[in-house]
């Protein structure tokens, strides 16, 4: 197991432009967590999901933003119309449900967004 | 609403020396507590979590932490620091267990003086 892989891990855009990160879970994990972490700040919760289905959303995620998990295995973030706003770390992160063990929420290493 | 505060934002510690980081969180149940290190370039590992029990918990790298509910706290510690200590920590507060939507405090960097 090779632990939570997010890709890509840098992105540069200019301001407007569609982007799409990707996020695949350790592979026993059915939930997937997305969040987003500025500089100086704390990671803030976007969304998460238990297997396919989106079980939660914050207010952060505006109409731009839209995540999917559509099999259950890998999830993708896309982001429309990028704003300066949104430069930051997009952090992923999978676990167990629970009642199935332990449930800590292990973290990928982030995918960083600059948007010009 | 849920929050958690972390009132230092930088601290520097000599190598050996004994380390405290605080943590106060608001939460109107009883709440699921973490501790995380975020070290550059690497993702957030998490250092020790309080459900229950023993109000004194132990994690990983030699860290601790004690849960104080009439304080709303929930203090790190470490008796001597190490080099490889210095990185972000992060004091959370989940709702339901591990695996649900946890809230993060703004961090505390911590800097090792050798």
């Amino acid at each position: 197991d090779t632990g939570v892989s997010q890709n890509p891990r840098h992105k540069i855009t200019k301001r407007g432009q569609n982007v799409t990160f990707r996020c695949d879970p350790i592979s026993e994990h059915n939930r997937l967590y997305w969040y987003r972490q500025t500089l100086g700040q704390g990671p803030e919760f976007l969304t998460y999901f238990q297997n396919e289905a989106q079980l939660e959303k914050s207010r952060l995620l505006s109409d731009r933003f839209s995540a999917e998990r559509p099999k259950g295995s890998f999830s993708t973030l896309e982001i429309q119309r990028t704003e300066q706003g949104d430069s930051a770390m997009y952090l992923c992160a999978s676990s167990s449900e629970p009642g199935t063990g332990e449930n800590e929420q292990f973290f990928g290493p982030g995918t960083r967004l600059t948007v010009l | 609403a849920q929050s958690v505060t972390q009132p230092d934002i930088h601290i520097t510690v000599s190598e050996g020396a004994s380390l405290e980081l605080r943590c106060n969180y608001s939460y109107g149940a009883t709440p699921y507590l973490f501790w995380y290190v975020q070290s550059p370039g690497q993702g957030l590992q998490l250092l020790l979590k309080y459900f229950s029990g023993d109000t004194l918990v132990q994690g990983i790298k030699g860290f601790e932490a004690e849960f104080k509910r009439s304080q709303s706290s929930f203090n790190l510690r470490k008796p001597s620091v190490h080099w490889s200590d210095a990185a972000e920590y992060f004091c959370a507060v989940g709702r339901y267990s591990s695996a649900s939507k946890i809230i993060f405090g703004s961090g505390t960097r911590l800097s090792i003086r050798p």
